[in-house]
This record gives structure tokens, C-alpha cells and sequence, in this order.
């Protein structure tokens, strides 16, 4: 089993709205990651949590803010987006931050657009 | 900094091969990876390369890298509708206990009947 779970798989929120995306994988995986994939273009990376500690933050903006409660879930909290903010987000774990952890699994991500 | 680089398009009939070409830019990676993206979804990893490696072959997929001239290709036998979809090739880095991946600018692959 390589599932990653995202929820909501849509979302609709305003610039003054606080909001959460949410994360999940059950294959004992200790590294996760968020991307941030813009219409017609690459992901990229925002975030990387190695065994539930943020080991990379890409100079996100402090609008998005993760957590990593355990070692299955992960979260982006959302508060006072901006339009432009409008994007595919997409999870991914791999089974350590290793240089042995060489698979890396996507979730479906959550399509976010902000009004 | 640089990109990594990917064609933008590829038509192919069905039945016919695909070649999905990818120049990247860190010499150091470890892995090369190819995904693939289907409308409205997330990613699938497709295939993967050690970098001491110069080809992998699964089931249809081959995949070719040149690390003289940083080039890796991903070839599809026998293309069909279903392959339809954008291809990413991606180098990693394995920096503050992460493995971050870099894409490629992705190809989109047309099959037609």
C-alpha cells in the first residue's frame, strides 16, 4: 500500500478566512512533505518534516503554517491567504529523510482557491 | 538558478514508442525520478534511476541517463490512450533531513488513435 490521503479535496476560502489542509499516510513513512503546484506548472516545495520536526521550510510565507502532530498525520493551516495563494497542494512521505528513502508518494492533493 | 528542462509537448500514435527527454541541473543527485500527472490529480511515481546507473527497464518503461551531459530519458513502448498525461522528471537532494525533489518543467503527452 503507497497511499497518501488529502482532505478536503476542494476548497473555497476568503483572505480573511482560517483554514486547514490535512494529510495522512499509514505506511510507517517518517519524512513528509507539502508542495505547492501552480496551474500548468511544477510542484514545489514548501515544507519537509523529518520525524516530526520541520527540517526544511523553503522561505514560505508565515500565512501557511504546518504541523506535524504524529508520525502518520500532516497538516497546513491556512489564515489570511491571498489570491494568488490559489493552488494544487500536495502531500508527500517517503520512508525516511535518508538517503535511503529514494521513493517519494503523493497524495491527491487539495485544489485551494482563494476569493 | 537553473531549470530543469523538459519539452513542453509530445504527440504520438497509439501503439507507437514515446521518448520523454529531461536535462537536468545537479550533478550530485542521487536519484532521477519520472512522475506522472493526470488532470485534477496528484502525482505517480512511474520509475526511478540510481545516478551510477545508465539504464532501468520495467515492464514498458526504460529509462536512459547520460550523466556526462546531464540528460535522462524515459521511453514508453507501446503507447496507449491511457498514457495520456504530464510527465515530470525530478533530481534530489537530500539536504536537512529531506529528500527534496526538483521538477522538471513537464511534458505533456498526447496519444491519438
Amino acid at each position: 500500500d503507497t497511499e497518501v490521503t488529502q482532505t478536503p479535496k476542494h476548497l473555497v476560502m476568503g483572505m480573511t478566512n482560517k483554514k486547514s489542509l490535512k494529510c495522512e499516510q499509514h505506511m510507517g513513512h517518517r519524512a513528509m512533505y507539502w508542495y505547492k503546484q501552480k496551474a500548468k506548472k511544477p510542484p514545489e516545495l514548501m515544507f519537509v518534516y523529518s520525524y516530526e520536526k520541520l527540517s526544511i521550510n523553503e522561505s514560505v510565507p508565515s500565512r501557511f503554517s504546518p504541523e506535524c502532530p504524529n508520525s502518520s498525520l500532516l497538516n497546513l493551516h491556512l489564515h489570511a491567504l491571498q489570491p494568488e495563494d490559489s493552488a494544487l497542494y500536495l502531500c508527500a512521505s517517503s520512508q525516511d529523510g535518508s538517503g535511503r528513502s529514494y521513493e517519494q508518494y503523493f497524495g491527491p492533493g487539495t485544489r485551494l482557491t482563494v476569493t | 538558478g537553473e531549470d530543469v528542462e523538459q519539452s513542453l509537448f509530445l504527440s504520438v500514435r497509439e501503439g507507437d514508442s514515446s521518448v520523454i527527454n529531461c536535462t537536468y541541473t545537479d550533478s550530485s543527485s542521487t536519484y532521477l525520478y519520472w512522475y506522472k500527472q493526470e488532470p485534477g490529480a496528484g502525482l505517480q511515481l512511474l520509475t526511478y534511476i540510481f545516478s551510477n546507473m545508465d539504464m532501468k527497464q520495467d515492464q514498458r518503461l526504460t529509462v536512459l541517463l547520460n550523466k556526462k551531459d546531464k540528460h535522462l530519458s524515459l521511453r514508453i513502448a507501446d503507447t496507449q490512450t491511457g498514457d495520456s498525461a504530464i510527465y515530470f522528471c525530478a533530481e534530489s537532494s537530500f539536504t536537512g533531513g529531506g529528500n527534496k525533489l526538483t521538477f522538471g518543467t513537464g511534458t505533456q503527452l498526447k496519444v491519438e488513435l
